[in-house]
């Protein structure tokens, strides 16, 4: 059982927005601001997309956006785009020093 | 930009140890203010955090993997490793490992080795 929830699945048609969340607790996403968030092609490791709830790295295109309420935190992509079609993980890090993940949301292009 | 890549066996029968190591390159494990991490993903699921530890040799394990999990380095040898005990077949998972910031964000990963916990 993940640590973090976000839903299983999200879908849009090219060019729209689509937002993913990413539901913890005090303990872990509304209590600090280190949430990631990370994309995962089939077969492929994960590669960071957002840091800190809204830091992007170096390359990463500026479609990607990340946000945090309380204790959820929220992946956007806009212009959704065919290559954007992959499996999205939140993770935080926690009160006692760890690492949290969510369980992952299947992003499919239309 | 810095590189790493698994390596260790990739079938490991049940009740033993699984060691993998990480071997790290275009950049070194003793500097810097980064933290060598494992992760690990059973097929067709989520990631799940193993642990990490600090060029200081200071360690922290995901509390549900602890009482198994030992991770060191090897500096003369720029790399770290993973030893998981008592292996059963929930063990079974692609292992990556990855160099991450002070606040567990994962810069850069490896790109994953399958282990099967299988007799």
């Amino acid at each position: 059982q993940s640590a973090l929830t976000q839903p299983a699945s999200v879908s849009g048609s090219p060019g729209q927005s689509i937002t993913i969340s990413c539901t913890g607790s005090g303990s872990d996403v509304g209590g600090y601001n280190y949430v990631s968030w990370y994309q995962q092609h089939p077969g492929k490791a994960p590669k960071l997309m957002i840091y800190e709830v809204t830091n992007r790295p170096s390359g990463v295109s500026n479609r990607f956006s990340g946000s945090k309420s309380g204790n959820t935190a929220s992946l956007t992509i806009s212009g959704l785009q065919a290559e954007d079609e992959a499996d999205y993980y939140c993770s935080s890090y926690t009160t006692i020093s760890t690492l949290g993940f969510g369980g992952g949301t299947k992003v499919t292009v239309l | 930009q810095v590189q790493l890549q698994e390596s260790g066996p990739g079938l490991v029968r049940p009740s033993q140890t699984l060691s993998l190591t990480c071997t790290v390159s275009a950049g070194s494990i003793s500097s810097g203010t980064y933290y060598w991490t494992w992760i690990r993903q059973p097929a067709g699921k989520g990631l799940e955090w193993i642990g990490r530890i600090y060029t200081s040799g200071s360690t922290t394990y995901n509390p549900s993997l602890k009482s198994r999990v030992t991770i060191s380095t090897d500096t003369s040898k720029n790399q770290f490793s993973l030893k998981l005990n008592s292996v059963t077949a929930a063990d079974t998972a692609v292992y990556y490992c990855a160099r991450a910031g002070l606040y567990y964000d994962i810069l850069n990963w490896g790109q994953g080795t399958l282990v099967t916990v299988s007799s």
